[in-house]
């Protein structure tokens, strides 16, 4: 079974702070994502990975960074944390362009203060 | 844009058919209708996905219309596990980027 995980299930951070919130995935997928979910908006996608050391933006971008020096490891940055970024972030995979099944992580509920 | 539309929320009984609709009548030729679902506290899960015939798996199972402008997601026997939010969303195979709408919010009660 495909593993994804996040390095954190709850953070805590203060207005300002720089975060960093961490995804592995354990079967060589070449695509990774990051979105977060918020009540009454669904999912949206902030970056995705295509391969390593490459990203795009998705449709939310503004206020985050990514980074990807692994294929397994997918990393998305706060630069300055605000409480508008408070909300559950949810990393995923998926095997290869084309590929329609994404695999979720479990989830990092950010709170910002 | 909403690119689907299905109900907030349904109710079941445990045992019984789920039947969730969704609709999408400006779907394209070439985008398919796939289904996930986000359990409480978790990430969502890939259930199924078609393009215009009918599909099964493990999980569960798919009816497209002929027109393609709705489909069906069909639990057989729902089970108190199945309680969720389920997601139906449309786009092209390759797509890079799953647009998650507000999903149906399924109870299932003893």
């Amino acid at each position: 079974d495909v593993k994804v995980t996040q390095s954190s299930r709850y953070l805590v951070k203060r207005t300002g702070e720089k975060v960093f919130l961490e995804c592995v995935q354990d079967m060589d997928h070449e695509n990774m994502f990051w979105y977060r979910q918020d009540p009454g908006l669904g999912l949206r996608l902030i970056y995705f990975s295509y391969d390593v050391k490459m990203k795009e933006k998705g449709d939310i971008p503004e206020g985050y960074s990514v980074s990807r020096e692994k294929k397994e490891r997918f990393s998305l940055i706060l630069e300055s944390a605000s409480t508008n970024q408070t909300s559950m972030y949810l990393c995923a995979s998926s095997l290869r362009s084309g590929a329609e099944t994404q695999y979720f992580g479990p989830g990092t509920r950010l709170l910002v203060l | 844009d909403a690119k689907t539309t299905q109900p907030p929320s349904m109710d079941c009984a445990e045992g019984r058919a789920a039947n969730l609709p969704c609709n999408h009548s400006t779907i394209s030729g070439n985008e398919y209708v796939y289904w996930y679902r986000q359990i409480h506290s978790q990430g969502p899960q890939y259930i199924i996905h078609g393009l215009k015939n009918n599909e099964t798996n493990e999980m569960a199972s798919l009816i497209i219309t002929e027109d393609r402008k709705s489909s069906t997601l069909i639990l057989p026997h729902a089970t108190l596990r199945d309680t969720a939010v389920y997601y139906c969303i449309v786009g092209p195979r390759g797509f890079q980027k799953l647009v998650f709408g507000t999903g149906t919010r399924l109870l299932v009660s003893p």
